[in-house]
């Protein structure tokens, strides 16, 4: 089993739907949970950090955090076609000075 | 502020021969993160560096090594490369690599080996 499992897609959704995109982990003491986001050819950029279970919301962007289920998701108001591109789930957890990233999921929004 | 500058951003190598990546991190981060990303197997964690001392290693041969300097400038190196160390070479820093800090990504460093 790997340590953080994504569906790597790629996950396709019309302009102005919602994305939903998911992410399981297996360290249950994992404590801290990333979306970066990543480009084509270019590096990964944070989207949203959470950190305790409940709802995060950041403009179109909501992180959703479960620990007993060990699941994270991204969900993507009015998906816009800027949006197409790698979603990559990280956990990390306290002294272990190490995160473990998903293998990604690809979106594309079609206009 | 500067980002995270990775140099040099291409390198093209043979087999057998040996390569060294510089990473220097955002100014008053002292965390240092190393991953190698790959099509097949996504972003994997090589090592961290805190403190000029390694805390963490991922499973990678002992062909990959690294090491950070007093300014938290970070070089990695790997020995005796093989076709399959082909791969983009990203560095992250972070203020101080505990769990919440966010990593910031250079550009990457894409390598070839022929």
């Amino acid at each position: 089993q790997k340590e953080v499992e994504q569906n790597s897609g790629p996950l396709s959704v019309p302009e102005g739907a919602i994305a939903s995109l998911n992410c399981t982990y297996s360290d249950r003491g994992s404590q801290s949970f990333f979306w970066y986001r990543q480009y084509s050819g270019k590096s990964p950029e944070l989207i949203m950090s959470i950190y305790s279970n409940g709802d995060k919301e950041d403009g179109r962007f909501t992180a959703q955090l479960n620990k007993a289920s060990q699941y994270v998701s991204l969900l993507i108001r009015d998906s816009q076609p800027s949006d197409s591109a790698t979603y990559l789930c990280a956990v990390s957890n306290t002294g272990g000075f190490k995160t473990i990233f998903g293998a990604g999921t690809r979106l594309f929004v079609k206009a | 502020k500067a980002g995270v500058t990775q140099t040099p951003r291409y390198l093209i190598k043979t087999r057998g021969q040996q390569v060294t990546l510089s990473c220097s991190p955002i100014s008053g981060h002292r965390s240092v993160s190393w991953y190698q990303q790959t099509p097949g197997q996504g972003l994997q964690f090589l090592f961290e560096y805190f403190s000029e001392t390694q805390r963490n290693k991922g499973n990678f041969p002992g062909r990959f090594s690294g090491r950070q300097f007093s300014n938290s400038r970070s070089e990695m190196n790997v020995s005796t490369l093989e076709l399959g160390d082909s791969a983009l070479y990203l560095c992250a820093s972070s203020l101080d690599g505990s769990a919440k800090n966010i990593q910031y990504f250079g550009a990457g460093t894409r390598l070839s080996v022929l």
